[in-house]
């Protein structure tokens, strides 16, 4: 089984400032990772998303994140937020067998301060 | 391209009813997954069903079951509600073209259980 630990469930940040949403994951089997954003009262939007290859991944809305292996980690960046980044955020693994059963972090609350 | 539809968007019941709850994937999408999301709980995989078939399910009890149609469309039913069963239950469709897991979520069905 997998499990995901999101280290920091409330984030502020000043706007034009970086930020970081840390994810850490278990797995004893390989895995995909993802990062979703859920806006209020709207379902989940998927941000990114790493299923092999490089470990630096880009995605929607300036957003990237960085797999590394070692340290069984998929941090979440962007170099400036906006406003609109305001949101709660999750990170995501799934195994490879093909299936689609997510196993979410407990999600990380962003707020962003003009 | 419309996206995922789930129908109804709110809902209230009363403990020992029961419900059942409607999700369209995206045309095209052959996979549907539930999600019951709780502010306790967080995001938790229900089932997941491809062709009409179950291929994947969660650690609910036997009251939580869902089946799929030949158009895809997907219902889920509850029986026998709980207080506890209150959450915002998310169905998200994926197809071949998306790549592994990744996953479309429609807006939700906020239950209330009183």
């Amino acid at each position: 089984a997998q499990s995901v630990t999101q280290l920091d469930s409330q984030v502020p940040v000043f706007e034009e400032a970086p930020v970081e949403l840390r994810c850490n994951y278990s797995s004893s089997v390989s895995v995909y990772l993802f990062w979703y954003v859920q806006y209020p009262n709207q379902g989940l939007q998927l941000l990114l998303k790493y299923l092999s290859g490089s470990t630096l991944v880009k995605g929607i809305n300036g957003f990237e994140a960085e797999f590394n292996k070692s340290q069984t980690s998929f941090h979440l960046r962007k170099p400036s937020v906006h406003i609109s980044d305001t949101a709660e955020y999750f990170c995501a693994v799934s195994d490879q067998t093909g299936a689609n059963n997510l196993f979410f972090g407990t999600g990380t609350r962003l707020t962003v301060i003009p | 391209k419309a996206g995922v539809t789930q129908t109804p968007r709110y809902l209230i019941k009363t403990r020992g009813q029961q419900v059942t709850l409607s999700c369209s994937p995206i045309s095209g999408h052959r996979s549907v997954s539930w999600y019951q999301q709780t502010p306790g709980q967080g995001l938790q995989f229900l089932f997941e069903y491809f062709s009409e078939t179950q291929r994947n399910k969660g650690n609910f009890p036997g009251r939580f079951s869902g089946r799929q149609f030949s158009n895809s469309r997907s219902e889920m039913n509850v029986s026998t509600l709980e207080l506890g069963d209150s959450a915002l239950y998310l169905c998200a469709s994926s197809g071949l073209a998306g790549g592994p897991g990744e996953q479309y979520f429609g807006p939700g069905t906020r239950l209330t259980v009183t």
